[in-house]
């Protein structure tokens, strides 16, 4: 089945960009996608990306895929303190979605 | 507003000791399904719902049972809690799979269960 790999966890300066990577085993997903799960609540869609595209934008975040070696990334620009929260990297299998463990991302002053 | 909302947010229990968790959603979607959350294995799906008295086993259906008797309820049954059940559990929804795509899945908040 397919596999979803993450770092568990980033650090970055208040600022800064913010890049976290997920790489996947199963290229058939149409859709790949990105949710944001602050303390003590729910996942919230953030952004997905269709896999016949290489790269989307919005506002702040930037999805880049990969296609060729399987790796799907999302850049923070500008990276503030809101944005600390576990970030998961999602696939669509037919009739679930599969998610990486998560990252946990850690905004500093 | 719309939402899925669970229940009880928090829950301790003690092994074997049946219980409910209560899922239900404003939206009227036709897919609902139920994940727990460990930590570095990320989510799991234990069931799911494709429509009304239409449920199937997620990866880790195991001590766990469902039901979707109306549209907008899809509990989640332990029968005999044991401690390898304690999780975070989420219940989520969606237009139907092919809406989840675009608008991706509505999470609850969670339920944190203990079980002792």
């Amino acid at each position: 089945g397919e596999d979803v790999e993450q770092s568990l966890f980033l650090s970055v300066r208040e600022g800064d960009s913010s890049v976290i990577n997920c790489t996947y085993t199963d290229s058939s997903s149409t859709y790949l996608y990105w949710y944001k799960q602050e303390p003590g609540a729910g996942l919230q869609l953030l952004t997905y990306i269709f896999s016949n595209m290489d790269m989307k934008q919005d506002q702040r975040l930037t999805v880049l895929l990969n296609k060729k070696d399987k790796h799907l990334s999302l850049r923070i620009a500008d990276t503030q303190t809101g944005d600390s929260a576990i970030y998961f990297c999602a696939l669509r299998d037919y009739n679930k979605l599969i998610f990486g463990a998560g990252t946990r991302l850690a905004v500093h002053p | 507003e719309a939402q899925v909302t669970q229940n009880p947010r928090y829950l301790i229990t003690v092994t074997g000791k049946k219980l409910t968790v209560t899922c239900s959603q404003n939206m009227n979607h036709e897919y609902m399904s139920w994940y727990r959350q460990d930590p570095g294995l990320g989510l799991r799906q234990i069931y799911y719902s494709m429509n009304v008295e239409v449920t199937d086993k997620g990866d880790v259906p195991e001590g766990y049972k469902v039901s979707r008797k109306e549209k907008r309820n899809f509990p989640l049954i332990l029968e005999s809690p044991s401690p390898n059940q304690t999780s975070l559990y989420f219940c989520a929804s969606s237009w139907g799979i092919i809406g989840a795509q675009f608008y991706g899945y509505t999470f609850g908040s969670g339920t944190r269960l203990t079980v002792v």
